[in-house]
């Protein structure tokens, strides 16, 4: 079976600095996705980690344990538009589908 | 360049009504997904299709449900009857690759829709 978490919501200050963690059980794993989703919005693709250790990009980090089934995202210099529901999801290999978690949902406050 | 197009944005109609959820790919994305998102559920997978081709459709919930893909350009998602328990949002993404990709996934702005 195909099993997720991530903590549900999160609040932080505005030039903050907040990880959201993601622990995943799943069979044929590929890799970890994260997508950032604004309310009423769609999801959008946010890094993509294949590979044990930490990818960045600009203020957003996202780290891969595959041994222990743990990612995480790191959002530095927190801004008011990173208020958001941020969505781990496991790639897996066998029919290569995504399996979401159910989102954690992050507020700043400034 | 065009993202994923969905119709209608949104649909309210009553139980027992027939409703069909319309997606359009982004143009070269060979790998089309439907999912569903509720606040209880998250968003859950319904079907993938690969070139055309039904993959997985272990997610679609029951016979009412149905998914097509007559070509590259065009997917439909039909609930019918319809029941209040469908109320959701309902993303089509598309994505490149074949069945052992790692593309990120491209998502429409969704359609709302209510059951009354």
């Amino acid at each position: 079976g195909q099993n997720i978490d991530q903590p549900t919501e999160m609040t932080a200050t505005e030039g903050a600095i907040v990880q959201i963690n993601c622990t995943y059980q799943t069979s044929g794993f590929n890799g970890l996705f994260w997508y950032q989703q604004h309310a009423g919005e769609a999801p959008t693709f946010l890094s993509y980690n294949v590979l044990d250790g930490l990818e960045e990009k600009g203020r957003f980090s996202s780290f891969l344990s595959r041994s222990k089934g743990y990612s995480y995202l790191l959002l530095k210099e927190l801004q008011m538009k990173d208020s958001a529901s941020y969505l781990c999801a496991a790639h897996n290999s066998g029919y290569s589908t995504l399996t979401f978690g159910k989102g954690t949902m992050l507020l700043v406050s400034p | 360049d065009a993202g994923v197009i969905q119709s209608p944005r949104h649909e309210v109609t009553e139980m027992g009504q027939e409703v069909t959820l319309r997606c359009k790919p982004i143009s070269g994305h060979n790998s089309l997904f439907w999912y569903r998102q509720t606040m209880m559920r998250g968003l859950e997978l319904l079907i993938y299709f690969n070139n055309n081709v039904p993959i997985d459709d272990s997610g679609m919930p029951e016979d009412r449900f149905s998914a097509k893909m007559p070509n590259a350009s065009f997917s439909t998602l039909k609930i019918q009857p319809s029941e209040p328990r469908d109320s959701a949002v309902y993303f089509c993404a598309s994505s490149k690759g074949g069945l052992s990709f790692n593309q990120p996934q491209h998502f429409g702005d969704g359609t709302r829709l209510s059951i009354l």
